[in-house]
C-alpha cells in the first residue's frame, strides 16, 4: 500500500551511541517532516523538508540530523543518544500548501526509541 | 505564534451518546485546521479539515466539526459514540514557517474513552 514507512518499529540504544531513523515514503510528496510525540506533550516539530537537497530546523532540533537526498527518503539521525531522546518518532509527508491536495498529512506507524 | 489548546486531557462518554472534543487556536490569518485520531501503536489519521466554506465540516467515521471564527474554536463533534472510537485525538493548525513553508501544529492530544 502506498504510504510512508518507518523503520525500525523499535529499538534500543545505549547512551552515547547513534542510529539513523528511516524514512520513506511513495507518494511523490515534496514536504516530509519529523516529529518526536512525548506523553503529554502532542507532537513536536523535529526536522522539515520542503524538496530534495532542502531541510530546515523545526521547535526541537538539538540533537538529530537529517540529510534529503531523494524525493522519497528522509532518515534522521541521533549523534551521542541520550535519556532526554527517549520517545516515539513519527515521519510524515504532504504535498505542498497550495496545490489543491487538501494539506493534510500522512504519518508512518512511527518508531519507539529508548535511550539507557 | 501560532498554537492549538485542547483544554481536556481526557474525555469519557457513554456509548450512545454524543461525544465532543474540544479545540482553540491561535493564528495570523485564515486558519487551515485538522484534526487527526491516533489508536494504540499506530500512525496518526487524519479525520477532516475545514479550509474554508460551511463551518459544518464532516469526516470520516461519522465525526464532524464547527469551526467557530468569533471563538476561535474547532470542536470535533460525533451525534453517537461508539466504543471503537475510543482513542487519541490531535487538533492541529496549518502555521507559517517562514521561506515560503508551511507545517502543522498540533495540540497535546485528548485522550477520548468510550463506555459500553
Amino acid at each position: 500500500n502506498a504510504g510512508v514507512t518507518q523503520t525500525p518499529k523499535f529499538r534500543i540504544l545505549k547512551i552515547g551511541q547513534s542510529m539513523t531513523l528511516q524514512c520513506a515514503q511513495d507518494m511523490n510528496h515534496n514536504y516530509m517532516y519529523w516529529y518526536r510525540q512525548d506523553p503529554g506533550m502532542g507532537l513536536k516539530l523535529i526536522y522539515y523538508s520542503v524538496g530534495a537537497g532542502i531541510t530546515d530546523k523545526g521547535e526541537v532540533p538539538n540533537g538529530y540530523n537529517v540529510s534529503r537526498s531523494t524525493t522519497e527518503d528522509f532518515p534522521l539521525r541521533l549523534e551521542l543518544a541520550a535519556p532526554s531522546q527517549t520517545s516515539v518518532y513519527f515521519c510524515a509527508s504532504s504535498e505542498p500548501p497550495g496545490t489543491g491536495g487538501g494539506y493534510g498529512y500522512t504519518f508512518g506507524s512511527g518508531t519507539r526509541l529508548t535511550v539507557v | 505564534a501560532q498554537s492549538v489548546a485542547q483544554p481536556e486531557d481526557q474525555v469519557n462518554v457513554a456509548e450512545g451518546n454524543p461525544l465532543t472534543v474540544k479545540c482553540t487556536y491561535s493564528v495570523s490569518g485564515n486558519p487551515y485546521l485538522f484534526w487527526y485520531v491516533q489508536y494504540p501503536n499506530r500512525g496518526l489519521q487524519f479525520l477532516l479539515k475545514y479550509i474554508t466554506g460551511d463551518n459544518l465540516v464532516k469526516g470520516s467515521y461519522g465525526f464532524e466539526a464547527e469551526f467557530n471564527k468569533s471563538q476561535t474554536s474547532f470542536h470535533l463533534k460525533k451525534p453517537s459514540a461508539l466504543v471503537s472510537d475510543s482513542a487519541l485525538y490531535f487538533c492541529a493548525v496549518r502555521a507559517y514557517s517562514g521561506a515560503g513553508s508551511y507545517q502543522l501544529t498540533f495540540g497535546k492530544g485528548t485522550k477520548l474513552s468510550v463506555i459500553p
